[in-house]
């Protein structure tokens, strides 16, 4: 597995500003990818942000409201821009550790709430 | 049709009961199926991979039918700390193995 850390673990923001939330990898992982958990629903994959190329997004996201870096093997962040309410969710990254068969491991999450 | 189905629950069982839990999934072309934990207020955790051959981890026993695309979650003999919500995962090829969670089977198991 992999030990993974996100900052902040919570933050409360107003509407229109932006969030930048960072993710750290204990070991070099090519595959890193964010997710958004809204409440009480699931995980739905925001995109993929894999090192040396830019982030692939899922739909129903665009790069302008989630901008993604990966400068290096063992971290990325994630900033959520112009939030607004319906942006309140936890955040969470994840990475696919080398040699297993697809499985990902999750960081700790960022819970963010939108007045 | 959601690409990954899990009857939400909850599921009220008592100490030491048996409790499975069932995942049907869409794409018959999925490759890769996990079983995740998430406790409240924390990130899911993987349990266990499951494979056609179906695998066993101590109390927890994982089966998969690629024909009826069903997945299954067995644990036996419940503890208090099995309550959690049970997230079914599979993978979809878009180019990588996207994973694709199903919304979560709680489970309570009360003294």
């Amino acid at each position: 597995s992999a030990v993974i850390s996100q900052k902040p673990s919570r933050d409360i923001c107003q509407r229109g500003t932006s969030l930048t939330i960072q993710c750290q990898v204990d070991s070099q992982v090519t595959m890193m990818f964010w997710y958004r958990q809204q409440p009480g629903q699931s995980l739905t994959l925001i995109a993929t942000a894999n090192q040396g190329s830019e982030a692939t997004y899922e739909s129903g996201f665009v790069i302008d409201k989630f901008p993604i870096s990966r400068p290096n093997l063992t971290f990325s962040t994630l900033t959520v821009s112009n939030m607004s309410p319906e942006d309140s969710s936890i955040y969470l990254c994840s990475v696919e550790v080398a040699d297993t068969y697809n499985e990902q491991f999750f960081g700790p999450g960022t819970r963010l709430t939108v007045l | 049709r959601k690409e990954v189905e899990q009857d939400p629950g909850p599921f009220n069982v008592p100490e030491g009961a048996t409790v499975a839990f069932n995942c049907t999934y869409s794409n018959s072309a999925s490759q890769s199926f996990f079983w995740y934990r998430q406790d409240c207020r924390k990130e899911p955790k993987l349990l266990m991979s499951v494979y056609s051959s179906g695998n066993e981890d101590g109390r927890f026993t994982a089966q998969l039918n690629r024909a009826s695309q069903y997945i299954s979650l067995l644990i036996r003999d419940s503890k208090l700390s099995d309550s959690a919500t049970y997230l079914c995962v599979v993978t979809v090829n878009t180019g990588f193995q996207k994973l694709v969670f199903g919304t979560g089977t709680r489970l309570l198991v009360s003294p």
